[in-house]
């Protein structure tokens, strides 16, 4: 199993411009999250997803859309990146039970200037 | 957004040093974890704890889910230069559609051998 894999590792966008970062897990996990991480922070949460064809915002979802249209992939699109949006950004999976454990992706590191 | 308080910020000891590090957060939570994080990587589960009062081990981290259920803490015994990297704590809450986690600032750990 290659777990959670994402792409592209590094970005460099423009403002204004958008991008799609993707996310695919191959442990048939019902559950999948995004994240972000700025410098000297913790985790906090995008979006996240129950299932295929259903999301729900998370804690910081301006900005941000995504779709869920296979349990595979959860890709999170940038309409119009603004520099507030330079993060790291990390894709996890989980099963839905309560002790399930978040597996996390390598992470897209995204600078917009 | 909700965030925990994980404390010290940083750490930088000597090989061979135990380490300690705690998370506090006003809301109780079911399950606390913590998660390291090395640099480019993301975060790996190291230990989970569901119920209040427990006692965790594994290997040389040991970690408590406070009584109160709004608290915990890590401690590493006779730590080695692998050690390094950040350490997360994350709060679990259940129910509903979702497992969310609430992350803490992280806990930067150095080890100078």
């Amino acid at each position: 199993n290659a777990g959670v894999t994402q792409t592209p590792k590094f970005r460099i966008l423009k403002i204004g411009q958008s991008m799609t970062l993707q996310c695919t897990q191959d442990m048939n996990h019902n559950y999948m999250y995004w994240y972000r991480q700025d410098p000297g922070m913790g985790l906090k949460l995008i979006y996240y997803s129950v299932g295929a064809g259903i999301t729900d915002k998370g804690e910081v979802p301006n900005g941000y859309n995504v779709s869920r249209s296979t349990t595979e992939d959860f890709p999170l699109r940038l309409e119009l990146a603004a520099p507030s949006q330079t993060s790291v950004y990390f894709c996890a999976s989980s099963g839905q039970r309560s002790t399930d454990t978040q597996y996390f992706g390598p992470g897209t590191r995204l600078t917009v200037l | 957004g909700q965030q925990l308080n994980q404390s010290p910020q940083s750490m930088f000891i000597q090989e061979g040093e135990d380490v300690s590090m705690n998370c506090t957060s006003s809301s109780i939570f079911n399950t606390w974890l913590w998660y390291k994080q090395d640099p480019g990587e993301g975060p790996v589960l190291l230990i989970a704890l569901y119920k209040a009062g427990e006692l965790t081990s594994n290997g040389r981290l040991t970690a408590q889910f406070g009584i109160t259920r709004k608290d915990s803490f890590l401690n590493i015994s006779a730590s080695i230069p692998s050690d390094v990297g950040i350490y997360f704590c994350a709060g679990q809450l259940y129910g509903g559609a979702t497992n969310k986690l609430i992350f803490g600032t992280g806990t930067l750990l150095a080890v100078q051998p």
